[in-house]
């Protein structure tokens, strides 16, 4: 089976702006999270979305959202870019909930 | 909400001895435990995990334990190779019935493997 697989792989934006990242789940998976990693914080749990529906929410501001279609892929959209949005978004899926998560390659989103 | 504390943040050893990475969490509610192994640049690999319902877990050189009463688990490398270099990850999740399912990850520990 193919992987998790994430587009795009790097993104520059400036302050202000908006962007969508997308994550498509290894075939047959419909559990979808999305982290950010960054080196001060580690990997932090931004949502889960599980046939289409935002399941669980992390900690972090509206500016962030998501979602997922009926192919069980996937999107997040932050607004209003900060600075402090540079970092690593991965995805990861997984067949059900408590199964093994599998992460893609991330977007590596850097913000001027 | 979880919280999960990873020590060491570094570790040096020498090619062949064994490495132990430790994690505590403080929901006792959660009973899924993976480990992750990040290189460089790479997306976070998946390297054993265990479910509350067992106490230890094997594979090959890698090997975790899990005591549900301290709310500890350890990863165990045996005859570390230069490979084994990486970051590595501990989480913990309390999944269950489609709710409340997330990984809560500790801060890493940079493992390097010394030829």
């Amino acid at each position: 089976k193919a992987g998790v697989t994430q587009t795009p792989r790097y993104l520059i934006k400036t302050r202000g702006q908006q962007v969508t990242l997308s994550c498509s789940p290894i075939s047959g998976h419909r559990s979808v999270s999305w982290y950010q990693q960054t080196p001060g914080q580690g990997l932090q749990f931004l949502f889960e979305y599980f046939s289409e529906t935002q399941r669980n929410k992390g900690n972090f501001p509206g500016r962030f959202s998501g979602r997922q279609f009926s192919n069980s892929r996937s999107e997040m959209n932050v607004s209003t870019l900060e600075l402090g949005d540079s970092a690593l978004y991965l995805c990861a899926s997984s067949f059900l909930e408590r199964e093994t998560q599998y992460f893609g390659p991330g977007t590596r989103l850097l913000v001027l | 909400g979880e919280n999960v504390e990873q020590h060491p943040s570094t570790l040096s050893v020498q090619e062949g001895d064994s490495a132990v990475i430790k994690c505590t969490y403080s929901d006792s509610a959660s009973n899924y435990f993976p480990w992750y192994k990040q290189e460089l640049g790479k997306r976070p690999q998946l390297i054993i995990d265990i479910r509350s319902n067992v106490g230890e877990k094997k594979d090959q050189r890698i090997a975790v334990t899990l005591n549900k009463t301290a709310k500890h688990f350890s990863l165990h490398i045996t005859e570390t190779q230069p490979e084994d270099s990486a970051v590595y990850f501990c989480a913990a999740s309390k999944g269950s019935g489609g709710s409340n399912y997330k990984l809560t990850f500790g801060k890493g520990t940079l493992l390097t493997v010394n030829p």
